[in-house]
């Protein structure tokens, strides 16, 4: 599988406290990109990171890119009960038969308690 | 609105029917894209699309068909040879499949066979 893969599973934190998720994938990529989906609803797109970027901020996001590594990570500061849902990266290759493609992975479920 | 629209919400399914999903944008878009969504397993590709009266198969194309007429819309057909088709299916589009662009997801059509 060209999947990319969320750690960990299943992340549960207190109002306020950061949340840090990972995701390994395995081919060189245009892009990373990660995505929150509530239950029973559609992906939104959070942030686009190019391969040639280190890092990316957007409002209480951070996302860093390590391609040597082929790894992201996505920090959510100052978390609200509001950012429950679940989170997935998703690999955009950039060669060959799968250019186009985007690749998710199995998701993060992230749970904020009050 | 711009925006990506899937219909219907809930479907059900009986044994050997075939049934279609609807798809449509107005964001302009070249690529389209299904994929099938199971808990615990993430997003699986089923098809993409990159350009109108084209297509290609995903990962887990067996049992479906799609078709790509304009611009607007791709539907996705669940045939009575998929076996297990019972799902959330995500549509999503993109300006271009080959540059760095984010998706837009649709709010998904829950399949059940019945």
């Amino acid at each position: 599988s060209q999947q990319g893969e969320e750690d960990p599973q299943a992340l549960s934190i207190q109002e306020g406290e950061n949340a840090t998720m990972n995701c390994s994938y395995k081919t060189s990529i245009n892009n990373l990109q990660w995505y929150r989906q509530n239950s029973g609803r559609g992906l939104v797109h959070l942030i686009l990171i190019r391969s040639n970027e280190r890092e990316k901020h957007s409002g209480r996001l951070r996302v860093t890119l390590d391609t040597s590594k082929k790894s992201s990570s996505l920090l959510i500061t100052a978390s609200r009960a509001a950012d429950t849902a679940s989170y997935f990266c998703a690999t955009d290759p950039d060669r060959g038969s799968t250019l186009g493609r985007l690749y998710f992975g199995r998701g993060t479920q992230l749970t904020v308690w009050p | 609105d711009g925006g990506i629209t899937q219909s219907p919400k809930y479907l059900f399914r009986k044994e050997g029917q075939n049934v279609t999903l609807s798809c449509e944008q107005n964001l302009n878009h070249d690529a389209m894209y299904w994929y099938r969504q199971d808990p615990g397993q993430g997003l699986r590709l089923i098809y993409y699309s990159q350009i109108v009266n084209d297509f290609q198969k995903g990962d887990i194309a067996e049992g479906y068909s799609v078709s790509r007429e304009k611009k607007e819309s791709f539907p996705l057909t669940v045939t009575s040879a998929q076996k297990n088709p019972t799902a959330f299916y995500l549509c999503a589009s993109r300006l271009d499949g080959r540059e760095n662009a984010e998706a837009f997801f649709g709010q998904g059509t829950r399949l059940t066979v019945v």
